[in-house]
């Protein structure tokens, strides 16, 4: 079965300061993958998917992600991280070539100190 | 803008009524799913519908029923509310079939304490 690890449940960051959330999955072959964000009290936002191609996806608020074949990894990045990205932010994978469930990790909480 | 509204964002009710939360999407999907958010546990999907009337257990269905009786709505039942369903409960839709890519679009989330 399918899974996804995002390792860390908490991560601190200062304003100004690079991010790097990280997101591994299991799975036999490539899925599509996915980042969402999660502001207090409000639904989840995606942030960029990766479905295939380059491996280096852009998203929305400066975000991006690269996925690595050889590492099951997709980790998301961002080079300075503002106050108004506190929130928590979920993993998610896909198994390509037809839908199936979508398997969620259980969620980094990110806080941004001034 | 697509949007998936959910009817009631807090709730607070008691042990063993009977709980409705209500979702409606006007976007047009097929895909219609209900998850369950508590901390640590990420997001654990609940039931799914495919079609109007058509329905799917997901992960934790024990304790809770559907209705989708039209395609932009879907409803999560608590037949018998229990505090161990106090949690975040979050509605999504997608699309279907050849369009269907997995992403996921999200309503703002309902709060159900069961006190």
């Amino acid at each position: 079965a399918q899974s996804v690890t995002q390792p860390d449940i908490h991560i601190t960051v200062s304003e100004g300061a690079s991010l790097e959330l990280r997101c591994n999955y299991s799975y036999g072959a490539t899925p599509y993958l996915f980042w969402y964000v999660q502001s207090p009290g409000q639904g989840l936002q995606l942030l960029l998917k990766y479905f295939s191609g380059d491996t280096l996806v852009q998203g929305i608020k400066g975000f991006e992600a690269e996925f690595k074949r050889s590492q099951s990894s997709f980790n998301l990045r961002k080079p300075s991280v503002h106050w108004s990205d506190a929130a928590e932010y979920f993993c998610a994978v896909v198994p390509s070539g037809g839908y199936q469930k979508v398997t969620f990790g259980t969620g980094t909480k990110l806080q941004v100190i001034p | 803008d697509v949007k998936v509204t959910q009817s009631s964002r807090y709730l607070v009710k008691r042990t063993g009524e009977k709980v409705f939360l209500e979702c409606v999407q006007d976007m047009d999907h097929e895909n219609m799913f209900w998850y369950r958010q508590d901390p640590g546990l990420g997001l654990r999907l609940i039931y799914f519908s495919y079609d109007v009337k058509m329905k799917e257990k997901g992960d934790i269905p024990e304790g809770y029923s559907v209705s989708r009786e039209k395609k932009e709505r879907f409803s999560l039942i608590l037949e018998s509310a229990s505090t161990n369903q106090t949690s975040m409960y979050l509605c999504a839709s997608s699309l279907s079939g050849r369009a269907n890519t997995g992403e996921l679009f999200f309503g703002e989330g309902s709060r159900l304490t069961v006190l």
